[in-house]
């Protein structure tokens, strides 16, 4: 069975810090992976996605995330935080196989102070 | 732009009542879920359908049922609302016509069970 461990609830970074939110996933078959992104009262968006080739993926608003099978990891990181980055962040596993529906973690949440 | 229409959006309710959650979708996509959302959970799917009269059971699917009797409706249904099934519900689509991960989700239903 699919799996999402998102390791840590909250993170807090100042404005203009790295960005480094962590995400591991247990998949028996070749994985897609996801984040997603919530502000509040809002349903979620679709930050960047991996599915087949280039294991480093780019998304929206500067993030990108790299897929490492050898650790079964799913990093989101952006260079730079900015205030509007603040909100909830979701990982998402789910199997290439037509039928199969999202699994997502537990969420983690970003602060951004100034 | 996938459109995503949930109703109602905000619902309070008493314990042991029935209670409909409607999704309704413009564009003829296949795939359809529904997820709850609660804190230090996540998203958690409940049910989701693959086609008119396709479903089929997500994670925590006890207590609700589902129908999809058109291809652009799929509703969500507790028979006897209790007080655990207070939370924040999310219908989703799955852009084009296959099963490809990447979900476009609703504004989402706020219930809560008295």
């Amino acid at each position: 069975a699919q799996s999402v461990t998102q390791l840590g609830s909250h993170v807090s970074v100042s404005e203009g810090a790295l960005v480094l939110l962590r995400c591991n996933y247990s998949s028996s078959v070749p994985p897609y992976l996801f984040w997603y992104v919530q502000y509040p009262n809002q349903g979620l968006q679709l930050l960047l996605k991996y599915t087949t080739g280039a294991t480093l993926v780019k998304g929206i608003n500067g993030f990108e995330a790299e897929f490492k099978k050898s650790e079964t990891s799913f990093h989101l990181t952006k260079p730079s935080a900015h205030m509007s980055d603040a909100a909830e962040y979701f990982c998402a596993v789910s199997e290439h196989q037509a039928g199969t529906a999202l699994i997502f973690g537990k969420g983690t949440t970003l602060s951004v102070s100034s | 732009d996938a459109g995503i229409t949930q109703s109602p959006r905000h619902k309070v309710t008493e314990t042991g009542t029935p209670v409909t959650l409607r999704c309704h979708q413009t564009e003829n996509h296949r795939y359809m879920y529904w997820y709850r959302q609660d804190p230090g959970h996540g998203l958690r799917l409940i049910h989701y359908s693959y086609g008119v009269k396709d479903t089929d059971k997500g994670e925590v699917s006890d207590g609700y049922s589902v129908s999809r009797s058109k291809t652009e409706d799929f509703l969500l249904t507790l028979e006897s609302a209790t007080s655990s099934q207070t939370s924040v519900y999310f219908c989703a689509i799955s852009l084009g016509q296959g099963n490809t991960g990447e979900l476009f989700f609703g504004e989402g239903s706020r219930l809560t069970v008295l």
